[in-house]
């Protein structure tokens, strides 16, 4: 069975701090990982990689996959309270019309 | 340029009643997908459709139906509301292998 999971579920951290979260995965056709951010709302788009060793950035946002040991990475350096939010990371798959599979997700809480 | 929109915003129902999430996309995309996102659970599948005029289970597809009743919109529909089904439901799109881009969601309660 196709799997996804992230850790820590939650995590609370000071304004300034560094973060990493994590996300490990197993899946038979493995196509792409993405992350994404959730606030009050929908969901949006932070980073696809396909491929291992090869760091996305964003601002203070980073992440990078190692498909050996299948797992990926985001990290958020000096972190404000606008970051506080669920990190929501999914694997696309190669086959099934490119579905994604969902981990449960990270809450971040930032505080002042 | 609205990107994916779904209504309504809120709903509550009481069991056994009948309602239908409408969720149309303007971004010339193939692929729309339902989703449900309940609390520690993470954004589970309900239904998805590859393309106008096809529609796949997902993960937890029982008491729902769906329509692609076109490119640019695809219905959720109730036929007998639960409590179980409780949630907040979103709409996705994309373009085969592109990222998907999500509605602001439905959060419904059922009494």
């Amino acid at each position: 069975e196709d799997k996804v999971v992230q850790s820590p579920l939650s995590l609370v951290v000071h304004e300034g701090d560094t973060v990493t979260l994590n996300c490990s995965y197993e899946v038979t056709n493995f196509r792409s990982l993405l992350w994404y951010k959730q606030e009050k709302k929908a969901p949006t788009f932070l980073f696809m990689l396909t491929s291992s060793g090869i760091e996305k950035k964003s601002g203070r946002l980073s992440s990078i996959l190692d498909k050996k040991e299948l797992f990926s990475i985001l990290n958020i350096t000096a972190t404000q309270t606008g970051d506080s939010a669920i990190y929501l990371c999914a694997v696309q798959l190669s086959h099934s019309n490119y579905q994604l599979i969902w981990g449960a997700g990270t809450k971040l809480i930032i505080k002042p | 340029n609205a990107g994916v929109t779904q209504t309504p915003k809120f709903q509550v129902l009481k069991t056994g009643q009948s309602m239908t999430l409408q969720c149309a996309q303007d971004m010339n995309h193939n692929s729309m997908y339902w989703y449900r996102q309940d609390p520690g659970m993470g954004l589970r599948l309900i239904y998805y459709s590859a393309s106008e005029g096809t529609t796949d289970k997902g993960e937890v597809p029982n008491g729902y139906n769906v329509s692609r009743l076109n490119k640019r919109e695809f219905s959720l529909r109730l036929e007998s509301a639960a409590p179980s089904q409780t949630s907040v439901y979103f709409c996705a799109s994309s373009s085969y292998t592109d990222t998907q881009y999500f509605g602001p969601g439905t959060r419904l309660t059922v009494l």
